[in-house]
């Protein structure tokens, strides 16, 4: 069956340091999403692509980076980790850029110390 | 400014029982909404949706209506079922593309048997 997977799905990190959260699709889709999670904001997006080597910045973009090299992967970088980035996020990917409809990840779960 | 409000956190209700999700959009250029719902430890899965040009769509025990003159959408679980227990979400977008998809906060069910 098709699925998005997402590691790891807990790190603890410190601040400043470097971290690759990775999202694997096998459905084929062109688009991916990164959101965030945090109490009292629902999903916040983040970065997105619709094809390979196209990459776009979401609502909440600052800190954080992606590279779409092939379909099936998007990770996802914070080049320097700041406290106010411990969330928890959600890969997904979409056969329809129009209606939303969402394939999600199980979630990585990132705390900085 | 939120554009899309659930402004109940969490709702109980009994198994056998109706549940009623409500969602309130500011934006009149949306056009597509959907529910999601989420367990714990998971991403969240789509659930229903429903077109602009809709007032009410059904799948199963899921029935969403739309009110575009009041700006709400509902969500009616019938019968509801302790499996129902988790975070929904409600969502909305424009046809400019799933990177404008706004989620709401989201809401805590709990169907207790």
């Amino acid at each position: 069956d098709a699925e998005i997977t997402q590691s790891p799905r807990h790190k603890i990190t410190e601040t400043g340091r470097q971290v690759t959260l990775a999202c694997h699709q096998t459905w084929n889709h062109n688009n991916m999403f990164w959101y965030r999670q945090d109490l009292g904001h629902g999903l916040r997006l983040i970065h997105y692509s619709y094809g390979v080597q196209d990459t776009n910045k979401g609502e909440v973009s600052d800190g954080y980076s992606v590279s779409r090299s092939n379909t099936e992967d998007l990770p996802l970088t914070l080049e320097s980790a700041a406290s106010s980035q411990t969330s928890v996020y959600f890969c997904a990917s979409s056969e329809s850029t129009v209606t939303g409809e969402l394939f999600f990840g199980e979630g990585s779960r990132l705390t900085v110390l | 400014d939120q554009q899309v409000k659930q402004n109940s956190p969490s709702l109980s209700v009994q198994e056998g029982r109706i549940s009623i999700l409500n969602c309130d959009y500011t934006n009149s250029m949306f056009d597509y909404f959907l529910w999601y719902k989420k367990y714990p430890a998971e991403g969240p899965t789509f659930l229903i949706s429903i077109s602009s040009i809709k007032d009410k769509n059904e799948d199963g025990r899921f029935t969403v209506f739309l009110n575009k003159s009041a700006k709400h959408l509902s969500l009616h679980i019938v019968p509801s079922q302790p499996g129902d227990s988790a975070v929904y979400f409600c969502a909305a977008s424009d046809q400019g593309g799933s990177e404008k998809l706004v989620f709401g906060k989201g809401m805590k069910l709990t169907v207790n048997p």
